[in-house]
This record gives C-alpha cells, sequence and structure tokens, in this order.
C-alpha cells in the first residue's frame, strides 16, 4: 500500500472555526510532511515530522498548529484562519528526513476560509 | 528568491509530439533533481529524477537531460499522449539533506492536443 490518505477532501470553514486537517500513511515511513499549495504555484513546506517530532516549522503562522500521535498520523489543526489561508494542503510522507527516496503525496484538502 | 527556475509557464503539444521543460538553477550544493507530475485535484507524484553526475536518464517515455556546467536540466516527453496533460515541476534537493529540501521549480502546465 503505497498510499497516503487525506481526510477531508474538501473543507469549508468560518474564519472563527476550529476545524483539522487528518493524514493517514501505512508505508512505515518516518517523515511525514504538511505543504501548502496555492492555484498555479508549487507547494510550499510548511512542517516536517521526524520520528513523530516536529524538526523543521517553515515559519508558519501559529493558526496553524501541527500534531503527529503517532508514526501513521499526522493531523493540522486549524483556528482563526483567514481568507487568505484558502489553499489546497497536502500531505506526504518519506523513509526519513535526508532520505532522497521518494516522497509520496496524498490528494490534499481543499480547504475555503470564509 | 526563485532557487529553480523553470519554463515554459504553459505548454501546449500535438499528441504524438516531443513536450520539453526546461529548469535551470543556481545553487551548487543540489545534488539531486526529481521531476514531480500533479494532476488537478491530486497531489505531485515523482515521474523521475537524476542525480549530476549522470547527463541523461530515461525511463519509458520521460528522458532527463543534465548539463551540469550550465546549471540546466530538462524534461522530454516523447510520444506525448493526452494523458500526459498535467503540471509538471521540476525540483532540486541539497547535498546532505533529503525530502524535507525539496525545492520546486514555479511548475509547467502541459496540454496535449488530438
Amino acid at each position: 500500500d503505497t498510499e497516503v490518505t487525506q481526510t477531508p477532501k474538501h473543507l469549508v470553514m468560518g474564519m472563527t472555526n476550529k476545524k483539522s486537517l487528518k493524514c493517514e500513511q501505512h508505508m512505515g515511513h518516518r517523515a511525514m510532511y504538511w505543504y501548502k499549495q496555492k492555484a498555479k504555484k508549487p507547494p510550499e513546506l510548511m512542517f516536517v515530522y521526524s520520528y513523530e517530532k516536529l524538526s523543521i516549522n517553515e515559519s508558519v503562522p501559529s493558526r496553524f498548529s501541527p500534531e503527529c500521535p503517532n508514526s501513521s498520523l499526522l493531523n493540522l489543526h486549524l483556528h482563526a484562519l483567514q481568507p487568505e489561508d484558502s489553499a489546497l494542503y497536502l500531505c506526504a510522507s518519506s523513509q526519513g528526513v535526508g532520505s532522497k527516496t521518494e516522497a509520496f503525496f496524498g490528494q490534499g484538502t481543499r480547504l475555503t476560509v470564509v | 528568491q526563485q532557487q529553480v527556475k523553470q519554463s515554459p509557464q504553459s505548454l501546449i503539444v500535438q499528441k504524438g509530439g516531443i513536450s520539453i521543460i526546461n529548469c535551470a538553477y543556481e545553487n551548487t550544493a543540489f545534488d539531486y533533481f526529481p521531476w514531480y507530475q500533479q494532476f488537478p485535484g491530486k497531489g505531485p507524484a515523482l515521474l523521475i529524477a537524476i542525480r549530476p553526475d549522470v547527463s541523461e536518464k530515461k525511463e519509458g517515455r520521460f528522458t532527463i537531460s543534465f548539463n551540469k556546467s550550465a546549471k540546466q536540466f530538462s524534461l522530454h516527453i516523447m510520444d506525448s499522449q493526452p494523458g500526459d496533460s498535467a503540471t509538471y515541476f521540476c525540483a532540486a534537493i541539497r547535498a546532505n539533506f533529503g525530502n524535507e529540501k525539496l525545492t520546486f521549480g514555479t511548475g509547467t502546465r502541459l496540454t496535449i492536443i488530438p
């Protein structure tokens, strides 16, 4: 199974809402990533987890809060988002940080902030 | 600052023709160059990758050409098919790092017409 599964596929939330994005992989990968992708742009790295510990935070606003409950799961908690946060949020996993082997991406969650 | 420059932004090719996408980089610390293919509503998927000690790598209809002295690399899609219509991103990874330091190009939207 080489899938990274993300839920939900679509999410509409108000600026005062709290919601969470979920990501799951069962490939035994030890590195998991959150990316943000705006239309017609490349993905931008937000967070990297290595062995369930946050290893990279690319200066992401605190209204985005990542969580890695175990080696297979990655969550992104959202609170008080702005309309400009509307984007495709992608989860990815790879064997580990420092590894150039293939990173597998999920299908993403299309987030709209109203 | 765009560390990996990609052109063209969009490309239309006749079915059966050759699609060519070009990328250039400045940072000589990059030592791994993957290409990603992204269909609408999907996450990016690794297509093919090359290291700078190789001048060309071919996998089926997809070929990467690499010019280390010019710091340029390109993707050639032979016998282009409508199913190849997607957005393509070149990328680069720095030596001693893995996917956590993946730098994407700006993307090329490829359309194959019958």
